[in-house]
């Protein structure tokens, strides 16, 4: 089983800043990555695909970087709707597997 | 408008069956994947199952292999997980989602979960 590692586990940014989200897989993944984000009470809601592809009505200060073990998402001029908790997952040979998850905090 | 909407949560005993339903629409049902996908109170997220668009190939996280079943019915646009000699440890709320792909494999759609608690 691939297991995927996200850091840090808590990030407290302010207003405006931009946030730097990290997973690392256990071995190559290619660009089979997902990012998430879920609010509190919500379902999932994807937001990178690919790697680097943002999803359908994802803004443009979302960007997903990365390939093979290491991954990471980048979410410029913080807002405070931001604030969740995001997750990133792999998928390999008909496994799925997610990190345990970032919580973005806004200040 | 995709909208997946799940059903049949509860509560059942240790050892006890279940089976979750998920009701999909907005889109052309037999031409994606499906998937469940839990999350047990205040964790992560955890892959239980998926199935392909013609029910061909299916897959089972290791902890769920020989307990949970996925199956489709096309014809009625719905998912289903059949839950058996269940354990505490899969109290959850079970996501349906839809599998889409280009550069990988992701879920695309969500619903909004159907809780399960297993308890004595």
């Amino acid at each position: 089983e691939i297991v995927m590692t996200q850091s840090p586990a808590t990030l407290s940014v302010s207003p405006g800043e931009r946030a730097t989200l990290s997973c690392r897989a256990s071995q190559s993944v290619s660009s089979n990555l997902a990012w998430y984000r879920q609010k509190p009470g919500q379902a999932p809601r994807l937001l990178i695909y690919g790697a680097s592809t943002r999803a359908t009505g994802i803004p443009a200060r979302f960007s997903g970087g990365g390939s093979g073990t290491q991954f990471s998402l980048t979410i410029s001029s913080l807002q405070s709707e931001d604030s969740a908790v995001y997750y990133c997952q792999q998928y390999n040979n008909w496994q799925y597997t997610f990190g345990q998850g970032t919580k973005l905090e806004i200040k | 408008e995709v909208q997946l909407v799940e059903s049949g949560g509860g509560v059942v005993r240790p050892g006890g069956s279940l089976r979750l339903s998920c009701a999909a629409s907005g889109f052309t049902y037999d031409d994606y994947g499906m998937a469940w996908v839990r999350q047990p109170p205040g964790k992560g997220l955890e892959w239980v199952s998926s199935i392909n668009w013609d029910g061909s190939s299916i897959g089972y996280a290791d902890s769920m292999k020989g307990r949970f079943t996925i199956s489709r019915d096309d014809a009625k646009n719905s998912l289903y997980l059949q839950m058996k000699s269940l354990r505490v440890e899969d109290t959850a709320l079970y996501y349906c989602a839809r599998v889409g792909y280009d550069y990988g494999y992701y879920f695309d759609y969500w619903g909004q979960g159907t809780l399960v608690t297993v308890s004595s």
